[in-house]
């Protein structure tokens, strides 16, 4: 199994700012997922982050509005950038495991 | 077009109630997932299925591969159950969710 720490677990931002979401897992992954849900929506996924290879983007989300690091095997941060009120949502991060999905405890972010 | 449907959307039932949450999908998959998501907004993997049925506690879901379509049933409901239940279906290494089913337990 994977447990996973997500920080902020909630954040009020003020349009134009860029906020940065952390994840730490307890054991080595290749990939980890990040994904937005937004308000009565589903999970999308915005990009697929692999250590040591830039992350691969969803259609409709680019690296200058959501620029990931994965600087190893265990971490992983988004960031927000230049936030409008349209990216109010909660922000999880997700691994893969032999029979589950592991979810940080999400990031719910309010741009004002 | 949503690969992954799910119904109903939102359900209200009291405590004691047997609960069933549906599921259908038009994707190919090798993996169907059932997650839930307390209030807080966290996620955790109920169960996950390529056939047939499992059980864990009061908690039971089956699939049939050749419809298309699973579920999920919660016997004897309580209202600690109250969450919001989302199907996730994998195909390769893409994953497709539902929009969830809101489940309301009252006391």
């Amino acid at each position: 199994s994977a447990v996973i720490s997500q920080k902020p677990s909630r954040d009020i931002c003020q349009r134009g700012t860029s906020l940065t979401i952390q994840c730490q897992v307890d054991s080595q992954v290749t990939m980890m997922f990040w994904y937005r849900q937004q308000p009565g929506q589903s999970l999308t996924l915005i990009a697929t982050a692999n250590q040591g290879s830039e992350a691969t983007y969803e259609s409709g989300f680019v690296i200058d509005k959501f620029p990931i690091s994965r600087p190893n095997l265990t971490f992983s941060t988004l960031t927000v950038s230049n936030m409008s009120p349209e990216d109010s949502s909660i922000y999880l991060c997700s691994v893969d495991g032999p029979g589950e999905l592991f979810f940080g405890e999400g990031s719910r972010l309010t741009v004002l | 077009k949503n690969e992954v449907e799910q119904s109903p959307q939102n359900l209200t039932a009291q405590e004691g109630e047997f609960i069933t949450i549906n599921c259908s999908y038009s994707v190919g998959i090798s993996a169907l997932h059932w997650l839930q998501q307390h209030p807080g907004g966290g996620i955790v993997s109920l169960f996950m299925l390529s056939s047939g049925k499992k059980k864990h506690g009061r908690l039971i879901a089956t699939i049939n591969i050749q419809e298309k379509h699973s579920s999920l049933h919660i016997t004897a409901s309580h209202p600690r159950d109250s969450a919001v239940y989302i199907c996730a279906v994998r195909t390769g290494n893409q994953f497709y969710f539902g929009t969830g089913t809101s489940l309301t337990v009252i006391p």
